[in-house]
């Protein structure tokens, strides 16, 4: 069983709001993801972190969201200005390091009206 | 450009059948092929993995075939329970890529009873 924790587990917002998401990473992970699950099932990787550096981000990433992991605090995603097409499930994942097992919370779903 | 395929969008087995799901991949980096199930509202949960070194591996009534020269690999699911209905996930990541997931469209199995 996983043990990444992610909140809130839904989330509603409107136009322009933003949209903040948290993640605590299973213990000992140094590695934390976050993953955008559209309806149609597909992943799209957003922005990893190891420790608190950002390892890769997508160009809309750091467009649009803005995503911290600090020490001994959760993980954070959250988006600046929502946009209805950013309604989907938000996955956080964490690993143990390079080539090790991803774990992914059970995300939280977003919906902007 | 898909990079990881999964050739089958849904499959239906009788409950008793084995399950066979099937994935192919293009970039040769690829090295690690965990497959995830995820249940309606809930966040992937890995089920079981392959790297590239082994050609089968096993963990209960799950299998995975893999064959590196043709690019693919498939998950067998031996007497398939109903609680087995699930959307089925095969994904890949490179070594040094920090272990970003590269993830297939998705398989829906349904078991009947």
């Amino acid at each position: 069983n996983s043990k990444v924790i992610q909140t809130p587990r839904y989330l509603v917002k409107g136009q322009g709001q933003k949209a903040k998401m948290r993640c605590i990473p299973e213990k000992g992970h140094p590695v934390v993801f976050w993953y955008q699950q559209n309806k149609n099932n597909e992943f799209k990787f957003l922005i990893n972190f190891q420790n608190q550096e950002v390892l890769q981000q997508i160009d809309m990433t750091e467009k649009r969201f803005s995503a911290e992991c600090p020490s001994n605090s959760p993980c954070s995603l959250e988006i600046q200005s929502s946009e209805a097409g950013d309604s989907a499930l938000y996955l956080c994942a964490s690993s143990g390091g390079q080539n090790t097992e991803v774990f992914f919370g059970k995300g939280t779903r977003l919906t902007v009206v | 450009q898909q990079q990881v395929r999964q050739s089958s969008q849904s499959l239906t087995v009788w409950e008793g059948e084995t399950a066979i799901l099937n994935c192919s991949y293009e970039n040769s980096a690829f090295d690690y092929f965990p497959w995830y199930q995820q249940f309606p509202g809930e966040g992937p949960a890995l089920l079981i993995a392959i790297r590239s070194v082994s050609d089968k591996k096993e963990d209960g009534r799950f299998t995975i075939f893999f064959n590196k020269r043709e690019k693919n690999l498939s998950l067998h699911i031996k007497d398939s329970q109903p609680g087995d209905s699930a959307t089925y996930f095969c994904a890949a990541s490179a070594n040094g890529g920090n272990n970003k997931l590269t993830f297939g469209q998705g398989t829906v199995l349904s078991v009947i009873p």
